[in-house]
């Protein structure tokens, strides 16, 4: 059971470049979401999904795109890449409303 | 707007002595998580509390929330090395479950001989 993947580990972008990370989980979880984390910030939403074809904004939205096409996979796009965009990026899913969240290992991105 | 704040940011403790962290938050809410990270590594859940009142424990680690105060506690009992870690607290912004769910700055925890 890989629960919740997320690739790649890491990642380094010019200003301007676009990406996607991903995230896939195995678990059959209906909510799935994307956090950044930065030094003293704790964790900050990026967007979340309550399942397949429905996505909402988080804390953050700007400069990021989701979709969820599917149950198991919930893609994070960078539209234009920005030096404020360098942090490390966690997906995370749960069962439900209540349930805690399963992390992915993270993506640390750099953007130069 | 929810703030989740915790306290102390630092902490450092010797072995064997106890320890108690704080989290603190500015609107109603029911549902509490901690969660708990070690260096460079993802985040692993520790406890949900679902209730006034409620509390949970695992091993050297108790939480507990009072949602009148907007306070919940985890309290470290004899503290070991491999306890050494960042603790964060999570909080349900709205009643919107974890797509709504506001974290603490953590409290990072270190546990000396």
């Amino acid at each position: 059971n890989a629960g919740v993947t997320q690739t790649p580990k890491f990642q380094v972008l010019k200003t301007g470049q676009s990406m996607t990370l991903q995230c896939a989980q195995d678990m059959n979880h209906e909510y799935m979401s994307w956090y950044r984390q930065d030094p003293g910030m704790g964790l900050r939403l990026i967007h979340y999904s309550v399942g397949a074809g429905i996505t909402d904004q988080g804390e953050v939205p700007n400069g990021y795109n989701v979709s969820r096409s599917t149950t198991e996979d919930f893609p994070l796009r960078l539209l234009s890449a920005a030096p404020s965009q360098t942090s490390v990026y966690f997906c995370a899913s749960s069962y439900d409303g209540n349930s805690p969240l399963h992390f992915g290992n993270g993506t640390r991105l750099t953007v130069t | 707007e929810l703030k989740v704040e915790q306290n102390p940011l630092f902490l450092s403790m010797q072995e064997g002595k106890n320890y108690t962290i704080y989290c603190n938050y500015s609107t109603t809410s029911d549902r509490l998580y901690w969660y708990r990270q070690d260096p460079g590594k993802s985040l692993e859940s520790l406890f949900v509390l679902l209730s006034n009142g409620a509390v949970k424990q695992e091993g050297r680690l108790m939480a507990s929330l009072d949602t009148k105060a907007r306070l919940s506690t985890l309290h470290i009992t004899a503290a070991v090395h491999d306890l050494s870690a960042t603790y964060f607290c999570a909080v349900d912004r709205a009643n919107y479950g974890n797509n709504r769910l506001a974290f603490g700055k953590g409290n990072q925890v270190v546990v000396i001989p």
